[in-house]
């Protein structure tokens, strides 16, 4: 199992980031995807979930205006766009596949993207 | 949805054990038997080391072990070593929308 991250972004307030993660190694529409971010120095923060059979999403309230999920099946590609930046969303976002069961805790991780916003 | 209540630190010496303590409500740790554990050292991305309360995912050591007590769940490291230094997160599925996932504040273990 691997998911590769697209690579750091800069981007100013207001503007929006687009993050792709590519995943290899299993079957792509069996295993939820979740969406975790970390600020500097800071915990994990639980963004929001994607199951690529269908594409239903489910996301954490803060969220829950500024936050797309989608999926492309046939490039194996999840990707997380999060809009109206500021420099609050600065973090390292990362993809995770499931251990399992869509209801499973996120297990395979990939490298993260670093975000900076800048005023 | 807030995050899942954990101490700042906790720290024993090699071959001793610590045990870390996650606090939630009724709506996460205490409504299911879904509390995970995760180990993240300094630029790395965070390594699942318990699931479903108690479950540990292959590959990771007997050393660490998890339980679960009405609203609180707790993560034991036995016999630390120097590795086992690094940043410990809970985490637990939680009422809410469709789906709703919460993590812990993080805990740093230190190794004396």
């Amino acid at each position: 199992v691997q998911l590769v991250q697209s690579g750091a972004e800069v981007k100013t307030s207001g503007a929006s980031v687009k993050i792709s993660c590519v995943a290899s190694g299993f079957y792509f529409i069996s295993y939820h995807l979740h969406w975790v971010r970390q600020a500097p120095g800071q915990g994990l923060e639980w963004m929001g979930v994607m199951n690529p059979n269908g594409g239903s999403t489910g996301h954490a309230q803060k969220f829950q205006d500024r936050l797309t999920m989608t999926r492309d099946t046939s490039t194996r590609t999840f990707y997380m766009e999060l809009n109206s930046l500021t420099s609050a969303d600065t973090a390292v976002y990362y993809c995770a596949r499931v251990l399992g069961t869509p209801d499973s805790p996120p297990r395979f991780w990939g490298q993260g993207t670093l975000v900076t916003v800048s005023p | 949805q807030s995050a899942l209540a954990q101490p700042p630190s906790a720290s024993g010496s090699p071959g001793q054990s610590v045990t870390i303590s996650c606090t939630g409500t009724r709506s996460d740790v205490g409504g299911y038997n879904s509390v995970s554990w995760y180990q993240q050292h300094p630029g790395k991305a965070p390594k699942l080391i318990i699931f479903d309360v108690n479950k540990r995912p292959s590959g990771v050591p007997d050393r660490f072990a998890g339980s679960k007590s009405d609203n609180t769940a707790s993560l034991t490291v036995s016999g630390l070593q120097a590795e086992d230094e690094a940043d410990y997160y809970c985490s637990s599925y939680a009422d809410g929308n469709n789906y709703n996932f919460v993590f812990g504040t993080g805990t740093k273990v230190t190794v004396l």
